[in-house]
């Protein structure tokens, strides 16, 4: 069984159409994430949800809206999009609280924008 | 940014042990030490953490300076499939926040 799972794995899309990207994680946690790794390989976190509630909204454009409709489930929705969207989502999950607070990530969803 | 500098490549012998330093001068009091790695084309995946106590698990040790300006991942006996990134991570104290710096490329060699 999958803890964190991303949908869809590939994603090839034109310029300006509006996209979503589904995360579920099984683990029990309260807390989500999403982070975007560009072709430099850099990773950056986006947003991060604690039981529904956005707790980290880093600099991102408004294009991008995370939607929690509970806690195992955080999906990611992107609208316009722009060549320089073109990257792999990951989303991550833990367990909020305490020194531990572990993240669990999914495989990622790599996105092309052309 | 990170807080932390790694180099950003290194080899290794298959077998061996692999040592992965790491800087975080400006670490404060209360955060925690993070290693993570990312094998090509995965997610990235958790390896261990600490405060200011060495921690071993099954995956590794790490070994923390007593001023806590630096530390050191060990893989005692590396083998092929440690070949990833490896990222050192100093989680921003009161959040799930983590930052990743460039990380540490390991070839683990035959």
């Amino acid at each position: 069984d999958t803890a964190v799972s991303q949908t869809p794995k590939y994603l090839v899309t034109q310029m300006g159409n509006d996209k979503s990207i589904k995360c579920e994680q099984n683990l029990g946690h309260d807390t989500m994430y999403w982070y975007k790794q560009d072709s430099k390989k850099f990773l950056k976190i986006m947003f991060s949800y604690n039981n529904k509630e956005l707790i980290i909204n880093e600099t991102v454009p408004n294009r991008f809206s995370p939607k929690s409709p509970d806690k195992a489930h955080l999906n990611l929705h992107i609208n316009s999009l722009e060549l320089g969207d073109s990257a792999v989502y990951f989303c991550a999950s833990s367990l909020a609280g305490g020194p531990k607070n572990i993240q669990y990530f999914g495989a990622g969803t790599r996105l092309s924008v052309l | 940014d990170a807080k932390t500098t790694q180099p950003p490549s290194m080899d290794c012998a298959e077998g061996r042990a692999a040592n992965l330093p790491c800087n975080h001068s400006t670490i404060s009091g209360n955060e925690y030490v993070y290693w993570y790695r990312q094998i090509h084309s995965q997610g990235p995946q958790y390896i261990i953490h600490g405060l200011k106590n060495n921690e071993t698990n099954e995956m590794a040790s790490l070994i923390i300076t007593e001023d806590r300006k630096s530390s050191t991942l060990i893989l005692p006996h590396a083998t092929l499939r440690d070949t990833a990134v490896y990222y050192c991570i100093v989680r921003v104290a009161g959040t799930g926040k983590l930052i990743f710096g460039q990380g540490t490329t390991l070839q683990v060699k035959p």
